[in-house]
């Protein structure tokens, strides 16, 4: 079966741009996660999506939102970019929302802001 | 707010064990996660306690002390592919976000 994909793997912006990131769950997996990771920390959450419907927001700027589609896969978009953006942007699923079902990773987009 | 600590770095020798701490203060918990993550890859979910306890599962083993905000990875019989960085993480409330800690990366040497 296949994990959880991501799409582009690696990404180059300018300053000021903006930026789709794209992913599909694991087959039946209906809760869709974005987490930041910058070099040398832990992932910090970002969005939680789960049937289509946002069910949790990080300290994130506006800038950062998302959106969930009904086949379950999911998009991450940032605008006006800031050098500071430049991070491994992981998204994961899980199979339900209750305590206990782990998130499942991909390997992430690499986005370098210049 | 959410705090979580773990050591940022650990050297333990082959065919030893190394038992790796993890102390949380989040304002609500359900649950404690560990991952193992390698260099330039996702991270692999290891194990998970909601309950005080030990839980097994072959060479790793978790710990969880609710009352004490501490939970411990333990890793037997380590092999050199047991480098990586291992995360702890707390899923904070009904939400299925966790809060991770910033890793401890566990180098193997011969």
């Amino acid at each position: 079966d296949a994990g959880v994909t991501q799409s582009p793997t690696h990404l180059i912006k300018t300053r000021g741009q903006h930026v789709t990131l794209r992913c599909s769950p694991i087959s039946g997996h209906k809760s869709v996660s974005w987490y930041q990771q910058v070099l040398g920390q832990g992932p910090q959450f970002i969005f939680q999506y789960y049937e289509k419907e946002e069910r949790g927001r990080g300290n994130f700027p506006d800038r950062f939102s998302a959106r969930q589609f009904p086949n379950y896969s999911s998009e991450l978009n940032v605008n006006a970019l800031l050098l500071g953006d430049s991070a491994l942007y992981l998204c994961a699923s899980s199979s339900h929302t209750t305590a206990g079902s782990p998130l499942h990773f991909g390997n992430g987009t690499r986005l370098t802001v210049t | 707010g959410q705090n979580i600590d773990q050591p940022t770095e650990m050297t333990a020798t082959e065919g030893a064990i190394v038992q790796i701490n993890c102390t949380y203060q989040t304002s609500g918990f359900n649950g404690l996660f560990w991952y193992q993550q390698h260099a330039g890859e996702a991270p692999t979910f290891l194990s998970y306690n909601v309950l005080d306890g030990l839980e097994e599962k072959g060479r790793f083993s978790s710990f969880l002390s609710r009352s004490k905000g501490y939970s411990y990875l333990l890793l037997k019989e380590l092999q050199m592919k047991d480098s990586a960085s291992y995360l702890c993480a707390v899923r904070d409330g009904g939400a299925n976000n966790l809060f991770f800690g910033t890793g401890t990366r566990l180098t193997v040497i011969p």
